[in-house]
């Protein structure tokens, strides 16, 4: 497998269900990202992990839990969402640190239903 | 806040009709900036990049040229395929701040043969 990988790709769950939603990447970054895409809006960065390390948290709810086990692998946790919170879940890479801009490598999504 | 402004959509054109998409900037800093594509069911890719005032990034015939005076980042191309089809993003980094982007909200362009 090449690139970044999410899974799964569709994913519909109730308001009071656990989920999780899985990126890899085997690119050898180490700079890792979640980013949501609601339609007819920016794209929102959510998280940021660097080295492992969260370096952004963009004022996500805590319903929402990411975990980066290692430079190849992030998670998003999913607990008691809301309707409002369906929408498509992009997972992204690059190469570490803060230095100049890094080109993001996208996963093709997983696209979330709240009922 | 520092933000990205696209045109709306979305635009529809036919074969080989000259395209321009806008995009506008806001940064306190010295941003590069990007335009991304995303085809039908897959993530977004880059397209094109440019890095400091006057940069022109092209990529598969599409142009785009940092304009510091104007804060604006065109996406533009002479000749448009059905392949051409997709969601184009504009968005802008800024230096020390590494992979993390402000993207636009997207403007969906249609090409019809």
């Amino acid at each position: 497998e090449t690139g970044v990988t999410q899974t799964p790709r569709h994913l519909v769950m109730g308001m009071t269900n656990k989920k999780s939603l899985k990126c890899e990447q085997h690119l050898g970054h180490n700079a890792m990202y979640w980013y949501k895409q609601s339609a007819k809006k920016p794209l929102e960065l959510m998280f940021v992990y660097n080295f492992k390390e969260q370096t952004e948290n963009n004022s996500v709810p805590s319903r929402f839990s990411p975990e980066c086990p290692n430079s190849s692998h992030l998670f998003l946790h999913l607990h008691t969402l809301q309707p409002e919170d369906s929408a498509l879940y992009l997972c992204a890479s690059s190469l570490g640190g803060t230095g100049t801009h890094r080109e993001l490598f996208f996963g093709e999504g997983s696209r979330l239903t709240v009922l | 806040g520092d933000s990205v402004t696209q045109m709306e959509g979305p635009v529809t054109l036919s074969e080989e009709a000259f395209l321009t998409i806008n995009c506008t900037y806001t940064a306190t800093g010295y941003p590069s900036l990007f335009w991304y594509v995303q085809y039908p069911g897959e993530g977004l890719q880059l397209l094109l990049k440019a890095t400091k005032a006057d940069d022109k990034g092209s990529n598969k015939g599409f142009e785009a040229t940092y304009r510091k005076e104007t804060t604006s980042f065109h996406l533009e191309k002479g000749s448009v395929q059905v392949s051409d089809s997709a969601v184009y993003f504009c968005a802008r980094g800024e230096r020390g701040e590494g992979g993390k982007l402000i993207f636009g909200q997207g403007t969906e362009l249609s090409v019809k043969p």
